[in-house]
């Protein structure tokens, strides 16, 4: 079946830009995640969706970062006024339950560049 | 503050020989932990994982072991092959989300 797509693969952005990525999961997936991986580290948590609720957004770094899960199926990561140290791979995940427990399977991730 | 810390940047192995990935933790809540790999251009793959009531766990080529009183746990490769040579991960987790050493660059050579 068809695993974790994310959208685009590359973006490439101004600083102060608003942008968005987009993530479908797993079909039938309940549980959602976003990572940021920064160049040399591993993949950072940022938030988490059980549904359509964010049960989890604690690793968001600030109130420029924004994720929505309307349909409880694909999710979108806002960024506004993007700074040149937004730079980073932004990974999803999605697992068929939540909890850390249960395997998250990754998509390919989206790399994001501030110009 | 890094919770989950790989500290071997790269390993290089030769093919056939073992291999041994390390990760240290600081966190006393974690009961869960995960190894994944990841190849260039795509995301990381689950690979195994251990429960903190286990101090082992095997899948063919793949084990971990898990040292609680030294919060310590590393990653088996018995024997190493070619596709092996990818990044690894270790992840732990005490609840929802998963908490990421930097990563382990190992490459298999010939």
């Amino acid at each position: 079946g068809a695993g974790v797509s994310q959208t685009p693969s590359n973006k490439v952005t101004e600083k102060g830009k608003y942008v968005e990525l987009r993530c479908d999961p797993i079909s039938g997936h309940t549980a959602l995640y976003w990572y940021r991986q920064s160049l040399g580290q591993g993949p950072e948590f940022l938030i988490y969706f059980q549904g359509t609720g964010a049960a989890d957004d604690s690793g968001l770094p600030n109130d420029r970062f924004f994720a929505v899960r309307p349909e409880g199926s694909v999710s979108t990561l806002k960024i506004q006024r993007t700074e040149r140290g937004d730079s980073a791979v932004y990974l999803c995940a999605s697992s068929r339950v939540g909890g850390g427990h249960n395997e998250q399977f990754f998509g390919p991730g989206t790399r994001l560049t501030v110009l | 503050d890094q919770q989950v810390k790989q500290n071997s940047p790269s390993l290089s192995v030769q093919e056939g020989r073992i291999s041994i990935l390390n990760c240290d933790y600081t966190n006393s809540m974690f009961d869960y932990f995960l190894w994944y790999k990841k190849y260039p251009a795509e995301g990381p793959t689950f690979l195994i994982s251990i429960s903190s009531i286990k101090d082992k766990n095997e899948d063919g080529r793949f084990t971990v072991f898990l040292n609680k009183s030294a919060k310590h746990l590393s990653l088996h490769i018995v024997p190493s092959q070619p596709g092996d040579s990818a990044v690894y991960f270790c992840a732990a987790t005490p609840a929802q989300k998963l908490v990421f050493g930097q990563g382990t660059r190992l490459t298999i050579n010939p």
